[in-house]
C-alpha cells in the first residue's frame, strides 16, 4: 500500500515560475516530513523538512506548506531555475525509536525548468 | 569525512548468483537503512538498523539479508539474484530520534540481474 502519494509525476516550468509538488499521506503516525532532491546519478539529498506542529517552513526559494487536518503537504519552489531541474521526493517518518527513522517515500516528481 | 560510501557503483549479476553490497559511514550515525529505487515507485525500504546488532525488515525485504556488526558498516546481501532485483540501491544513515535530521544517502549501486 502506498502510504505517501505524490503528484504530479512530472512537471515542466518556465524559468522564474513557481513549481508546486503535492503529497498526501494516509497514516497519522508520522512525525517528520522531509523533501529530498536528486540529480541524475546521485543519491537523494535533504532539501527541507517540516514537523506537523508547523504549517509552513521557508528556506530561501523553497517553502513547505503543511495541512495536518487534510494530511497533505506541498513543496513550492519560487523563481524556479534550470539548476533546480531534478527529481523531488517527499517522505514521511514513522514515529517510534524502534521504527529506525523509517522514511516512507512518495513516487517522485521529475521537474524540468526551461530557460 | 566521506559521509556514506557505497561499493560497488555498478554490478551485473547472473540469475542465481549471490553478492554483497557494501555500505560504510563515518559520521557515527546510529540509524542505517537500505532502499531500492525503481522508476515510478520512489524509494522503498528494504532493511534498516537502529544500532549495532539490531536490524529489522522494511517494506520489501524478501531476497535480501543484512547484518550490523559495527556502527560503521551495514552490508546488504542478495542471496540468489533475480531479474526483479534489478534496481538502484541506496544506503542511508542518520542520527537517532533526538538528533534526527533526515537521512544522508550514499551515491548508490546500480545492479542489473540478467
Amino acid at each position: 500500500q502506498q502510504q505517501v502519494k505524490q503528484s504530479p509525476q512530472s512537471l515542466i516550468v518556465q524559468k522564474g515560475g513557481i513549481s508546486i509538488i503535492n503529497c498526501a499521506y494516509e497514516n497519522t503516525a508520522f512525525d517528520y516530513f522531509p523533501w529530498y532532491q536528486q540529480f541524475p546519478g546521485k543519491g537523494p539529498a535533504l532539501l527541507i523538512a517540516i514537523r506537523p506542529d508547523v504549517s509552513e517552513k521557508k528556506e530561501g526559494r523553497f517553502t513547505i506548506s503543511f495541512n495536518k487536518s487534510a494530511k497533505q503537504f506541498s513543496l513550492h519552489i519560487m523563481d524556479s531555475q534550470p539548476g533546480d531541474s531534478a527529481t523531488y521526493f517527499c517522505a514521511a517518518r514513522k514515529l517510534g525509536y524502534n521504527q529506525g527513522g523509517k522514511l516512507i517515500f512518495g513516487q517522485g516528481t521529475e521537474l524540468s525548468v526551461k530557460p | 569525512n566521506a559521509g556514506v560510501t557505497q561499493t560497488p557503483k555498478f554490478q551485473v549479476l547472473k540469475t542465481g548468483q549471490s553478492m554483497t553490497l557494501q555500505c560504510a559511514q563515518d559520521m557515527n550515525h546510529e540509524y542505517m537503512s537500505w532502499y531500492r529505487q525503481d522508476p515510478g515507485m520512489g524509494l522503498r525500504l528494504i532493511h534498516y538498523s537502529v544500532g549495532a546488532g539490531i536490524t529489522d525488515q522494511g517494506e520489501v525485504p524478501n531476497g535480501y539479508n543484512v547484518s550490523r556488526s559495527t556502527t560503521e558498516d551495514f552490508p546488504l546481501r542478495l542471496l540468489s539474484a533475480a531479474p526483479s532485483q534489478t534496481s538502484v540501491y541506496f544506503c542511508a544513515s542518520s542520527y537517532s530520534p533526538q538528533g534526527f535530521r533526515g537521512y544522508t544517502f550514499g551515491s548508490g549501486t546500480r545492479l542489473t540481474v540478467v
